[in-house]
This record gives C-alpha cells, sequence and structure tokens, in this order.
C-alpha cells in the first residue's frame, strides 16, 4: 500500500496563477484532511471531507477550494495564488469519522508564490 | 476549543527516558489528549491518544493527571530517530476540524 500520496512535490507559482494539489489514499479511509504549514511553525487545518460527499472549513479555508472526488481522492485549489499561501500543503485521511486518531499524512507539497 | 502550551525545546540523552510535558488546563470534558510528532518535515506521525486514563502502546505512554488539566509523553528509551517536533492536541471526539496543532516541543536525542 502506498498510503497517501501527493502531488506535485514541489511547485513555483507566479502571484496569481492557479494550481490544484491531489491527494489520494489507498487505506479505504472516510475522512480525509487539508494542512498547511508555514516555515518553523505548526499545522493548520484548511479543509476536510467527513465523508464522500462532504466538505467542511477548517481553521484557515480563505483561498482555498476543496473537492472530495472519490472515497479514494481529495483535492485542494488556489484560484488566484498568493504569497500569503506560500507553505507545505499536507494532506491526510483517516478511518475514523472526523477524528484526529491515527490521521495517515502524505509527504507533504512545497509551494513557493512569487 | 482547548489550546495547549508545551517547551519550545528539550534535550534527551540516548537510552534514556523522554518526558515531554503539555499543560491543556481549559480542556473541557469531551476533550481527547493527542500525541504527533514530525521528523525532519516529513508528514506528522500518530503517536498515542487519550481521554482520561493512562494508555501505552508499542511506541509510548501517555500520563494524563487526574484534574486533565496536564499530561506528559514518555518514550521510555530515546533513540537518536526520535528526534523529531512533538505535538500535544486537543479535539473533542468526531470534531477533527476544530482542533489545532500548536507549535509543539522539539526534543533533540544526543548520543
Amino acid at each position: 500500500n502506498a498510503g497517501v500520496t501527493q502531488t506535485p512535490k514541489f511547485q513555483v507559482l507566479k502571484t496569481g496563477q492557479s494550481m490544484t494539489l491531489q491527494c489520494a489514499q489507498d487505506m479505504n479511509h472516510n475522512s480525509m484532511y487539508w494542512y498547511r504549514q508555514d516555515p518553523g511553525m505548526g499545522l493548520r487545518l484548511i479543509y476536510y471531507s467527513a465523508s464522500e460527499g462532504t466538505t467542511d472549513k477548517g481553521e484557515v479555508p480563505n483561498g482555498y477550494n476543496v473537492s472530495r472526488l472519490n472515497k479514494r481522492e481529495f483535492s485542494l485549489r488556489l484560484e488566484s495564488a498568493a504569497p500569503s499561501q506560500t507553505s507545505v500543503y499536507f494532506c491526510a485521511s483517516s478511518e475514523r469519522w472526523q477524528s484526529l486518531y491515527e490521521q495517515y499524512f502524505g509527504p507533504g507539497t512545497r509551494l513557493t508564490v512569487t | 476549543d482547548a489550546k495547549t502550551t508545551q517547551p519550545t525545546s528539550m534535550d534527551c540523552a540516548e537510552g534514556r527516558a523522554a518526558n515531554l510535558p503539555c499543560n491543556h488546563s481549559t480542556i473541557s470534558g469531551n476533550e481527547y489528549v493527542y500525541w504527533y510528532r514530525q521528523i525532519h518535515s516529513q508528514g506528522p506521525q500518530y503517536i498515542i491518544h487519550g481521554l482520561k486514563n493512562n494508555e501505552t502502546n508499542e511506541m509510548a505512554s501517555l500520563i494524563i493527571t487526574e484534574d486533565r488539566k496536564s499530561s506528559t509523553l514518555i518514550l521510555p528509551h530515546a533513540t537518536l530517530r526520535d528526534t523529531a517536533v512533538y505535538y500535544c492536541i486537543v479535539s473533542p471526539r468526531g470534531n477533527a476540524g476544530k482542533s489545532t496543532f500548536g507549535d509543539g516541543t522539539t526534543l533533540t536525542v544526543k548520543p
């Protein structure tokens, strides 16, 4: 099992450009999450999906949109990138509904917006 | 939502027990204490969690005070590979959307 995979691993965008970060899990988990981690800081929740077909805002949702495409895939879209969105983005999944118990994290996408 | 306070950094000698404290004095009755760690910019890794009883698994032990206002994560025999940032998080069950990781404790295990 690959666990949680994220693409791309690295990305550089210019201000105003858009892009979609992809996340997939092969553990048949119900819930999926998107976090961002700014340099030297902890993780902050952007959006989460408790189950297929549902999405909810986390702590810092402004400037982002998400799509739970199916049970495996959860994508994060930046419509108009800003330098403040320079960060490392982590996707995670959990079997338990909307729980911090045993969240499995992907390797992250390192995004720089110039 | 309860917030946590952790020391910024700690050192531990290899082979000794590492005791990482966490203060969560405003914790509510339905909030669990979770511990994660993050090794060198990798994705965080779940360690352990508890409500009010002490818990132990193959990675660590979690000691929660009787009043639940603080807890301690214990790594019984720290190795160099345990060097990481350790996050203490309080979260209601089934409401991960209200959770905050905070800045964590950087544990450095020294030979």
